[in-house]
């Protein structure tokens, strides 16, 4: 049973600071994996999809490496703002159709 | 390119009382997905569907929980007997089926609070 874990639970830096979110996942046969940014009290916004194939995906500021073997993917944030405050979910998918989500890491930017 | 639309937004019932939910995905995506969020967890997977064919359930999903996608477009989610437990937010994704690449997209959600 695929499980998926995500450290910290939150995470509080100042405004212009590099991070590094991480997740980790149980089970290595993966399809793909995605990262969603989560405002609270809305929806989730997908972020970056990373294929079983590939072992990075760059959008902007924003950097998701994936290492299959070891179970684990990581999401860089380049020169952090107080608009990147939200929670961020790690999710990964079986080849099943449905995510399986961490429980995400809550980020405060402070100005 | 509208997005994942969902109705209501709200929802506050008592308990015992049924609801139904509504999402309508992006036009051409052939998947849609049903969640359940509650406060301070990541989003659990309910069902989901590929055009009008029920693939999967979840364990979570009880005898009193049912959805559908008679045509193939829009989805329903129907609580029956609501209880204090279900209070959570529900969330729609559709996805386009491609080999690797099948990102989904969530809608705004539906909060509801059994009371």
């Amino acid at each position: 049973k695929q499980e998926v874990t995500q450290i910290p639970a939150a995470l509080s830096v100042p405004e212009g600071e590099n991070l590094v979110l991480n997740c980790s996942f149980t089970d290595s046969a993966i399809y793909n994996l995605q990262w969603f940014r989560q405002d609270p009290g809305k929806g989730l916004t997908s972020l970056l999809l990373i294929q079983s194939s590939q072992r990075e995906q760059t959008s902007g500021r924003l950097n998701a490496s994936l290492d299959k073997s070891s179970g684990r993917s990581t999401l860089y944030i380049a020169a952090s703002q107080p608009g990147d405050s939200a929670t961020y979910l790690c999710a990964v998918n079986n080849q099943g159709g449905k995510l399986i989500f961490g429980q995400g890491t809550e980020l405060s930017v402070k100005p | 390119d509208t997005g994942v639309s969902q109705d209501p937004r709200h929802k506050i019932t008592k308990r015992g009382q049924n609801v139904t939910f509504r999402c309508d995905p992006i036009s051409e995506h052939n998947r849609l997905y049903w969640y359940r969020q509650t406060l301070g967890q990541g989003p659990e997977f309910l069902t989901y569907f590929q055009n009008e064919a029920q693939l999967e359930k979840s364990r979570l999903l009880s005898d009193r929980f049912s959805a559908e996608r008679p045509k193939g477009s829009f989805s329903t989610l129907e609580i029956q007997r609501t209880e204090q437990g279900d209070s959570a937010m529900y969330l729609c994704a559709s996805s386009q089926r491609r080999t690797g690449q099948e990102t989904q997209y969530f809608g705004p959600g539906t909060r509801l609070l059994v009371l």
